[in-house]
């Protein structure tokens, strides 16, 4: 069966770090990846997607980059990280094609920026 | 652009209470409806999806009807239970982009 793996679950990390987070599906191949963030009080924005490796498409003009340096791995990277880039950020993956798919999340990274 | 509203929370029924989150939205196409239910500190489980319009979607004793002429896809469960509290999330989705409304939360009170 498919599973999604992310880590770490919690983060904190001081302004002006460098912020490497990373997100891998099992069990599929090729699968369409996607990074959310959910800040406190708000929904989900969507930050990047990506249907194939080295394939990113960005959202948001930010202070976030993503990678996918392999079939199924996504990462979610900043240089220099700001309070505003605190949030719960989601990795998460689409399984089935057409009307049969479905949207699966992993279980989070809580960020806190100091 | 495609976009989605549910109503603000947080929502606060009485166990075994009638539960309705309303959720609309606004879409170029037809794409599918879907509502996740998110537990505190975990990522978004899919709850329910439906796929065109006058489809029914359901899961749990949860249910949504895709209404195309209201663009409408409200969430509703006869009999709440404790462990039902969560924050509940709308979407649309389709061609590798999905949209999320802001979330209702929801307290169930034994």
């Amino acid at each position: 069966s498919q599973t999604i793996h992310q880590w770490p679950a919690t983060l904190v990390q001081p302004v002006g770090s460098p912020l490497s987070l990373e997100c891998t599906v099992e069990g599929t191949s090729n699968p369409n990846l996607y990074w959310y963030r959910q800040a406190a009080g708000r929904g989900l924005q969507l930050l990047f997607y990506s249907v194939g490796i080295g394939q990113i498409s960005s959202e948001v003009p930010q202070n976030l980059s993503a990678s996918r340096p392999q079939d199924r791995q996504f990462i979610l990277s900043s240089k220099k990280l700001l309070l505003s880039d605190s949030g719960f950020y989601l990795c998460a993956w689409t399984y089935g094609d057409g009307l049969n798919e479905k949207l699966f999340f992993g279980s989070g990274t809580q960020l806190s920026v100091l | 652009g495609n976009s989605v509203t549910q109503m603000e929370g947080p929502v606060t029924l009485s166990e075994e209470a009638f539960l309705t989150i309303n959720c609309t939205y606004t879409a170029t196409g037809y794409p599918s409806l879907f509502w996740y239910v998110q537990y505190p500190g975990e990522g978004l489980q899919l709850l329910l999806k439906a796929t065109k319009a006058d489809d029914k979607g359901s899961n749990k004793g949860f249910e949504a009807t895709y209404r195309k002429e209201t663009t409408s896809f409200h969430l509703e469960k006869g009999s709440v239970q404790v462990s039902d509290s969560a924050v509940y999330f709308c979407a649309l989705g389709g061609t590798y982009k999905y949209i999320f409304g802001t979330g209702t939360r929801l307290k169930v009170l034994a």
